[in-house]
């Protein structure tokens, strides 16, 4: 099957510096990715859409000025956290959606803001 | 309000037993269906999924999931469990806009 990777898998940083998560889809082209976050023992919870070439859409509530996203590729979208505080401490984790319309899901990346 | 219900927050079952975990959903128009399965360390793995046609879906590693219209639920079964199926299990819905809801998830855990 298609492959996602994210980077890095885990980050930890100062509360108000910015940190930027990488996902890729590896072996195939994804016009459409997907950002996720998921806090411990919950589910996840959609935060944006992010189409190439094009401004991401954000989910109600997510705030566009605190997570950057941009999707400069074809295989590449990227989420910066901007000014991190400690409640930004989740785990994010990206998809990407094939021309079939499955997504494959990376294997998530560990923010832990101190 | 629209949401996907996974009612069994966690279930333990022995190995070789049967396993079925429900899904319940609460949207004006049947969703496309999904089954994922999250393991520690990897992503997100799609079991099945449900669009049309047969209510009656195979999935990989042994799973199946059958939609039930008149119920609005798209449980998953397994005949036979095995040790590496300890899992965190989550049903999710969609529809044209690919956007995923995920229920709340199911942990699995499987004893000897």
């Amino acid at each position: 099957g298609a492959v996602v990777s994210q980077h890095p898998s885990w980050v930890i940083c100062k509360s108000g510096t910015s940190v930027k998560i990488e996902c890729r889809s590896l072996d195939f082209q994804a016009t459409t990715m997907f950002w996720y976050r998921q806090f411990p023992k919950q589910s996840l919870m959609l935060m944006a859409t992010s189409n190439e070439g094009s401004k991401a859409t954000y989910e109600q509530g997510v705030e566009k000025d605190k997570f950057l996203i941009n999707h400069a590729s074809l295989t590449l979208s990227t989420l910066t956290v901007t000014s991190a505080h400690p409640e930004d401490s989740s785990f994010y984790i990206c998809s990407a959606r094939t021309g079939s319309g499955e997504q494959y899901f990376g294997p998530g990346t560990r923010l832990t803001v101190t | 309000a629209q949401s996907v219900t996974q009612p069994d927050i966690h279930i333990t079952v022995s190995e070789g037993a049967s396993l079925e975990l429900r899904c319940n959903y609460s949207y004006g128009a049947t969703p496309y269906l999904f089954w994922y399965v999250q393991s520690p360390g990897q992503g997100l793995q799609l079991l099945l999924k449900y669009f049309s046609g047969d209510t009656l879906v195979q999935g990989i590693k042994g799973f199946e999931a059958e939609f039930k219209r008149s119920q609005s639920s798209f449980n998953l079964r397994k005949p036979s469990v095995h040790w590496s199926d300890a899992a965190e299990y989550f049903c999710a819905v969609a529809f044209n806009d690919y956007k995923l809801s995920f229920g709340a998830g199911t942990t699995v855990t499987v004893r000897a």
